[in-house]
């Protein structure tokens, strides 16, 4: 099956820095990438999809200038926590499928843990 | 469309039980379904897909029904094992264009040896 990885696997900062987070597919290409958040004990809310070459659609509710989002080529997205808070704190997760007709199962990545001191 | 969760619900079954996950969706143009595994700590993982043209699906040990007219899938897990025991979700894919895959609320299966 088609394999996500995501980098770092988990991450403690420090309020006001920003970190970035890696998602990349490594055995096919994919035009778009989608990002969630997950609370614990919760489900995961999409939080963006990242589409490669333009800019990324954010759901309601994110801001998109404390969630950057970059596509840069058909096997990686990064997703940037900016001037990162408490609130913050939570596992991101990232997919990306084929995205074709008939290919539309999105595969995960092994999610980020980020903690935001 | 999302549901945002409160505490997960819980299904607890004795191993070697058949256990039965529901999910009820939101969106009748949803034409296709798929149910993903997600263990504490990791991300979710595929376990199997349904296409609005088929009420039922088989996998190893896995069984997928979908019930259109009330907007219900269900899982079936045959024998339950103790690594069974996780978070399973329902995601449904909108018909027309960008399949992006909208959760549902979860249920945590706990398996008991």
């Amino acid at each position: 099956g088609a394999v996500v990885s995501q980098h770092p696997s988990r991450v403690i900062c420090k309020s006001g820095t920003s970190v970035k987070i890696e998602c990349r597919s490594l055995d096919f290409q994919a035009t778009t990438m989608f990002w969630y958040r997950q609370f614990p004990k919760q489900s995961l809310m999409l939080m963006a999809t990242s589409n490669e070459g333009s800019k990324a659609t954010y759901e309601q509710g994110v801001e998109k200038d404390k969630f950057l989002i970059n596509h840069a080529s058909l096997t990686l997205s990064t997703l940037t926590v900016t001037s990162a808070h408490p609130e913050d704190s939570s596992f991101y997760i990232c997919s990306a499928g084929p995205g074709l007709i008939d290919q539309e199962t999105q595969y995960f990545g092994p999610g980020t843990r980020l903690l935001v001191l | 469309g999302e549901s945002v969760g409160l505490h997960l619900p819980t299904l607890s079954v004795q191993e070697g039980d058949n256990s039965i996950i529901n999910c009820a969706y939101s969106n009748s143009a949803s034409d296709y379904f798929i149910w993903y595994k997600q263990e504490s700590g990791k991300g979710p993982q595929f376990i199997i897909d349904i296409r609005s043209n088929m009420d039922k699906r088989q996998g190893q040990r896995v069984t997928v029904l979908l019930n259109k007219t009330v907007k219900h899938l269900s899982l079936q897990i045959a024998a339950t094992q103790p690594g069974d025991s996780a978070v399973y979700f329902c995601a449904e894919n909108m018909k027309g264009g960008s399949y992006i895959p909208t959760f549902g609320r979860g249920t945590s299966l706990i398996v008991h040896p």
